[in-house]
């Protein structure tokens, strides 16, 4: 299985604020990697689809970048709605594998 | 716009079966998607169990895959999951989802999900 591997953990910041959140991949998984966005008690919400493609409604605030191993989510401003959860996920192989998540807090 | 809807009994004995079902509406389940399960243990992360296409091809979690069976019902616009030999690890959030592909070999996002369904596995 392909593991994935979230950092930071968790992270504290204020509304307006750059955030970016680090994935890495066991090995490569070309540009296979996705981005969702979870709330308490929600189901997630797919933010960016193979590395760099927003998905439809998602404000141009969020982007992603990264290819092979290597994959960053960034807010570019960060806004109230978007303290969550966010977690990437690896779309090269079965089984999917999803990292452990990072949580963004308010600081 | 798609909606999935979860659906099936809370409890479980344990050694026992859990068994839910996702109605898929306002999409044809015959459409071009793999049908998904994704299960998320109380404060813990996302497990990707299995999922199956219209044509009834389906890939599963190594990790559970002697105990897990996804089927669909195209007359009725669903699909299911049953678990077997169930023990309270197995309790979670339940959701299932659609996940769109390249139509060849690789899959894209999940873009759309059920809100999830608790399962809990206990006598």
């Amino acid at each position: 299985d392909i593991q994935m591997t979230q950092s930071p953990s968790s992270l504290s910041a204020s509304v307006g604020d750059r955030v970016t959140v680090t994935c890495r991949a066991s090995q490569s998984i070309s540009s296979y990697l996705n981005w969702y966005q979870q709330k308490p008690g929600k189901a997630p919400k797919l933010l960016i689809y193979v590395a760099s493609n927003l998905q439809d409604g998602v404000p141009s605030r969020f982007s992603g970048s990264g290819s092979g191993t290597d994959f960053t989510l960034t807010i570019s401003s960060l806004q109230p709605e978007d303290f969550a959860t966010y977690y990437c996920q690896q779309s090269y192989s079965t089984p999917l594998t999803f990292g452990q998540g990072t949580k963004v807090e308010i600081k | 716009q798609v909606q999935l809807q979860e659906s099936g009994p809370g409890l479980v004995k344990p050694s026992g079966t859990l068994s839910l079902t996702c109605t898929v509406s306002d999409e044809s389940i015959s459409s071009a998607y793999w049908w998904t399960w994704v299960r998320q243990p109380p404060g813990k992360g996302l497990e990707w169990i299995g999922d199956i296409y219209y044509s009834g091809n389906t890939n599963y979690n190594p990790s559970l895959k002697s105990r897990v069976s996804i089927s669909i019902d195209r007359s009725k616009n669903q699909f299911s999951l049953k678990v077997n030999s169930v023990t309270a690890a197995d309790t979670a959030v339940y959701h299932c989802a659609r996940a769109f592909w390249d139509g060849y070999k690789y899959y894209y996002g999940m873009d759309a999900w059920g809100q999830g369904t608790t399962v809990t596995v206990s006598s």
